[in-house]
């Protein structure tokens, strides 16, 4: 099955920095990457995502790129503001499987 | 109406006894889910439901019973279970399989202490 590693666990960074997490997946015939946003008890949500047909996706200050050949993709946030400060899960999955393939997770705290 | 509504938030039992955990979505998603989530941890699938049928068992022990009454409610019986079992419980839905469609649509869970 799937496997996913995701670096770095924890990161901080000055508010107005970038952060960029990273994420690599082991199932070559994965071709869908979702990056969820989990803040502090609340449910996960979808910020961005891409797929195995686009090298790379931007909305606002979030941006996503793969690269299929080396098998890993990355999440860039850039102008980081406080309200970035959550815990983000990257995740894979394969065309009409159900099953979406977390990664372990990076808590990121923007320092003021 | 873009949630997944869950219910109990909060539920303390004991080892001998049965509760289920509901969930709802109006959405018209046919695809359904179950994940635990240990704290620090990611979300780790348990079941899915895929047009009211169970589609993917990730071996769940037997204590954990899931159930689509139909299109739009999932319920997770549980029976018997050990401390270890103490986690959020979170439901989700997408329309069909995720990667035709994209988004998982996450309810705010339900926080399990087995005592």
């Amino acid at each position: 099955g799937e496997n996913v590693e995701q670096h770095p666990s924890t990161l901080s960074v000055q508010e107005g920095d970038s952060a960029v997490i990273k994420c690599t997946y082991s199932d070559s015939a994965s071709n869908y990457f979702p990056w969820y946003k989990q803040e502090l008890g609340k449910r996960p949500q979808l910020i961005i995502d891409i797929r195995s047909n686009v090298g790379e996706k931007k909305d606002q200050r979030i941006a996503v790129t793969l690269n299929k050949t080396a098998k890993h993709f990355s999440l860039h946030i850039t102008e980081t503001q406080p309200e970035d400060s959550a815990v983000y899960f990257c995740a894979a999955s394969r065309s009409g499987n159900e099953k979406l393939t977390f990664g372990t997770g990076t808590r990121l705290t923007i320092i003021p | 109406d873009t949630e997944v509504t869950q219910t109990p938030k909060h539920l303390v039992m004991g080892m001998t006894n049965k509760k289920s955990l509901k969930c709802e979505q109006h959405m018209g998603h046919r695809a359904m889910y179950w994940y635990k989530q240990k704290a620090k941890k990611p979300p780790e699938l348990m079941f899915v439901y895929s047009y009211e049928k169970l589609s993917i068992n990730e071996s769940v022990p037997s204590r954990f019973s899931p159930e689509c009454p139909n299109s739009s409610l999932l319920n997770l019986h549980l029976h018997a279970l050990q401390p270890e079992d103490s986690a959020l419980y979170l439901c989700a839905s997408s329309q069909v399989a995720i990667t035709n469609t994209g988004e998982l649509f996450f309810g705010e869970g339900s926080r399990l202490t087995v005592l």
